[in-house]
Parts: structure tokens; sequence; C-alpha cells
């Protein structure tokens, strides 16, 4: 069990907008930056956002990040088909034992 | 274009050592966290570990007493071992770079993955 919480899925038309939600607390998010990973089947984890709401090169400005207090948000504008896949968050779990901790992810289905 | 190319044995029996390694080709070796990240069949992420140029390791608490990681500086590859494997170690493993540690962490380059499947 992750100690970040994700919808299990979110679904929307093509075209359309979703947002996906990570929830955590301080000695998580609360005090450190939070990253996102788009999975498509079969495939390896892809960064698209990085301290919170930071794009690596060649990712669209469809994908965007924000975070406030102990939770972050993965926004997705302008839905494509290519767009199904698992979204994760992560980030490092300051607490007693320190590590990074991603969350159990997100289905998105358009 | 940073590139991670990992290896290993895909089938172990209970009690074996899971061992894989990873070569980056193209990018510098230095400078960097080294990381590994499982994924069990159907389920999601799970973080491993990481070590950096000097050696220095962060492991999962919860693996910590099981894996050891390494590398190799002269060959640019780093690698996992993790002992006393049950079926419940079956995943897919991912090697990953990470440029920072600690609040700024992210993994910004996978490898390809290894599934690693754990049966009598």
């Amino acid at each position: 069990q992750s100690v970040l919480t994700q919808p299990p899925s979110v679904s929307a038309a093509p075209g359309q907008k979703v947002t996906i939600s990570c929830s955590g607390s301080t000695s998580n998010i609360g005090n450190n930056y939070v990253s996102w990973y788009q999975q498509l089947p079969g495939a390896a984890p892809k960064l698209l956002v990085y301290e919170n709401d930071k794009r690596p090169s060649g990712i669209p400005d469809r994908f965007s990040g924000s975070k406030s207090g102990t939770s972050a948000t993965l926004g997705i504008s302008g839905l494509q088909t290519g767009d199904e896949a698992d979204y994760y968050c992560g980030t490092w779990d300051s607490g007693l034992s320190a590590s990074f901790v991603f969350g159990a992810g997100t289905k998105v289905t358009v | 274009q940073v590139e991670l190319q990992q290896w290993g044995a895909g089938q172990l029996k209970p009690s074996e050592t899971l061992s894989l390694t990873c070569s980056l080709f193209s990018g510098s070796f230095k400078g960097y966290f080294w990381s590994w990240v499982r994924q069990p069949p159907g389920k999601g992420l799970e973080w491993i570990g990481d070590i950096n140029e000097s050696g220095t390791t962060n492991y999962n608490p919860s693996l910590k007493s099981r894996v050891t990681m390494s590398l190799d500086m002269s060959k640019s590859q780093f690698s996992l071992n993790l002992s006393s494997v049950t079926a419940a170690d079956t995943a897919v493993y991912f090697c990953a770079r990470s440029p920072h540690s600690g609040p700024f962490y992210n993994v910004d380059v996978w490898g390809r993955g290894t599934t690693v499947t754990v049966s009598s």
C-alpha cells in the first residue's frame, strides 16, 4: 500500500481534460518535489513532469503539474487516444527511512 | 541520447540471488544516481534504491536487508543483487537514472526492463 494516494482510474472523451490527484503528507509531498510518469502498455515509464511543474524537453504542454500543500495534480488537456496509459506520481519521503515513493497509479481511459 | 541497456537471469528458484546489470550508452556516468525500480505483474512501481559515483547507496527500507548495489565506473555499469528471492520478487526490473537525490528526486531515464520470474 503506497503512502501516496491516487484514484485508480479516470476517463474522458478525446479533446477533453482530465486531472489526476496525488495525496500525501508532510513527510513526502509537503516538503519535497513531485514528479509524474506515464507508462504506456508494455513499455517503461517516461518522465512527464519533474519538480512539481517542469516538463522535460519534448513533453507537450498538454501535460501540466501543480502542487499545493500535501497534494499534487497532473492535468492532461486535449486528450488523445495515445494518452491511454497508467500515470504515477512520485516523490521523496523524508520519514524515518528516507526513500523515493510512487503512488499506486491511475489508469487513464480516453 | 542517453540509453540504458540491462540484462540478467530471467528465471530463478526460491532462495536464489537475483543479479542484474545495467550499462550506460552515451552520456556521463558522473553526477547522477543510478537506480533500480521494479513492477510486479499487474501492479505499480516500487523503488528499490540507488547508488552514486562514490558508491553511496540508498535502499528501500522494505528491501534493505536483501539488496546490494554496486557500480563499475570504468565500464559505466551498475548492478543489482537481491538475495533470498521468493515468488513475491517476481517483477519487471527497470534500471534508471536520477539527476538528484533527496527532495529534488526524479527518474529521468529508464531502461527497457527485465522480466524476472521466481518459481520452483
